[in-house]
């Protein structure tokens, strides 16, 4: 299975903008990147996904390296909501293999006031 | 709501107990996922629906557990003779379709307590 690496931990300042990254130096042709996100006791919350093409949604934007083996989420301006585990994990275009996509421990984002 | 439901949200059991957990998916979603969750790790994947069909299940640590979605919809995770190993969140997740190029929805998760 193809893994992603994180940095354990990162700390932003509110309205600050953060850049949390991510290595998947294993990724295939047909993987997605997909970013997730999880506050105490809840499950994770999907946040951005893409393929090769940065993306920009609401939440986030996601930006996709040219060769595919790094990614960064960038959240605009940090607030105290967004304080949460983050994980970047891949799924697979198909559907037999899409299901089995390896979490890691992801980063864990303090935000300050 | 129209989100994923698990159920319980938390369960105790005696060590050697069986236990069932119930995830209900949003309504019309194709795939559905279980995961297991330990304290201050990321969630580990344990199986894949996609309707009835259970298309991977390798994630499983033994033979003690078990899931089924017999109707393409809601999904029971059994775990038979509990161990204390067992004590974790479980969460189940659900998409609109399989392939990697859609969200996936997580429930709140089921904690088990296995003493």
């Amino acid at each position: 299975d193809a893994k992603t690496t994180q940095p354990n931990s990162m700390e932003s300042n509110e309205e600050e903008p953060v850049h949390l990254p991510c290595n998947h130096s294993t990724i295939s042709g047909t993987d997605y990147i997909h970013w997730y996100r999880q506050l105490p006791s809840q499950g994770p919350e999907y946040v951005i996904h893409g393929l090769t093409s940065n993306v920009n949604n609401r939440m986030a934007s996601l930006a996709i390296a040219e060769d595919r083996k790094s990614s960064t989420l960038i959240l605009h301006r940090a607030t105290l909501r967004d304080a949460a585990v983050y994980y970047c994990i891949l799924r697979a275009w198909d559907n037999t293999n899409a299901g089995k996509s390896t979490f890691g421990d992801g980063t864990t984002l303090t935000v300050k006031p | 709501g129209a989100g994923v439901s698990q159920s319980p949200r938390y369960k105790v059991a005696k060590r050697g107990q069986d236990v069932a957990l119930r995830c209900d998916p949003i309504s019309g979603h194709v795939s559905l996922f279980w995961y297991q969750q330990a304290l201050g790790q990321g969630p580990e994947f344990l199986t894949y629906f996609q309707n009835e069909a259970q298309l991977d299940k390798s994630g499983l640590p033994s033979d003690r557990f078990f899931a089924e979605r017999p109707e393409g919809s809601v999904s029971t995770l059994k775990i038979q003779r509990t161990q204390q190993e067992d004590s974790a969140v479980y969460l189940c997740a659900s998409s609109l379709v399989g392939q990697g190029d859609t969200e996936a929805f997580f429930g709140q998760g089921t904690r088990l307590t296995v003493v």
